[in-house]
């Protein structure tokens, strides 16, 4: 398994700003996954973060909104830059874990709310 | 495009009963399907994961069912229990390796 730790739990943020939300991982893992969770929607996929390469974004999220950063095997973090109120979510990190690197294993996620 | 269906969207039932919760998905290429809980503030906790090849899995109280061929899963949660109260989620993982998650189902369990 793996225990995921996120900072901070929750914010409010005023549009314009930008946050950075921190994501750690108690063993080394390959891949971590950023997801969002606009209120009462599921979960969408943001990007795959690989450490020592750029993170791969899907469609419709773009770097310039969402750097991501994954300096060593377990850590990450996300920004979510010049908010809007529709940037409101959940932000949740993720990673695979297990003996075929199948269970996903989520933190406990960043609330965001942006005035 | 996959796409991931949960009915019902909400459910309340009295202590004891047994919960049925489905999930469907239009593309049965799938890797294999996950059902999650999502408690407020706990982010999301794994349950049962089922490979493409079986049928179905058990974990105590918990048991999740797959018909590939039909794209359906069920998740069954056998004398349910106020701390039973939560969102769960499935997730198939597909030809791409990504998950692709229901809007989920939220389970009211009254004393």
């Amino acid at each position: 398994s793996a225990v995921i730790s996120q900072k901070p739990s929750r914010d409010i943020c005023q549009r314009g700003t930008s946050l950075t939300i921190q994501c750690q991982v108690d063993s080394q893992v390959t891949m971590m996954f950023w997801y969002r969770q606009q209120p009462g929607q599921s979960l969408t996929l943001i990007a795959t973060a690989n450490q020592g390469s750029e993170a791969t974004y899907e469609s419709g999220f773009v770097i310039d909104k969402f750097p991501i950063s994954r300096p060593n095997l377990t850590f990450s973090t996300l920004t979510v830059s010049n908010m809007s109120p529709e940037d409101s979510s959940i932000y949740l990190c993720s990673v695979r874990s297990g003996q075929r690197q199948e269970t996903q294993y989520f933190g406990p996620g960043t609330r965001l709310l942006v005035l | 495009k996959q796409e991931v269906t949960q009915i019902p969207a909400a459910l309340s039932v009295p202590e004891g009963e047994n919960l049925v919760l489905n999930c469907s998905f239009t593309d049965s290429a799938i890797y294999n399907l996950q059902w999650f809980r999502q408690d407020p503030g706990k982010g999301l906790t794994s349950l049962l994961l089922i490979q493409s090849s079986q049928r179905e899995q058990t974990s105590g109280r918990l048991n999740a069912s797959l018909d590939k061929s039909s794209g359906r899963s069920t998740l069954y949660i056998a004398a349910s229990q106020p701390g039973d109260s939560a969102t769960y989620l499935c997730a198939v993982t597909d030809s791409w390796g990504k998950l692709q998650f229901g809007a989920g189902t939220q389970v009211v369990v009254t004393p």
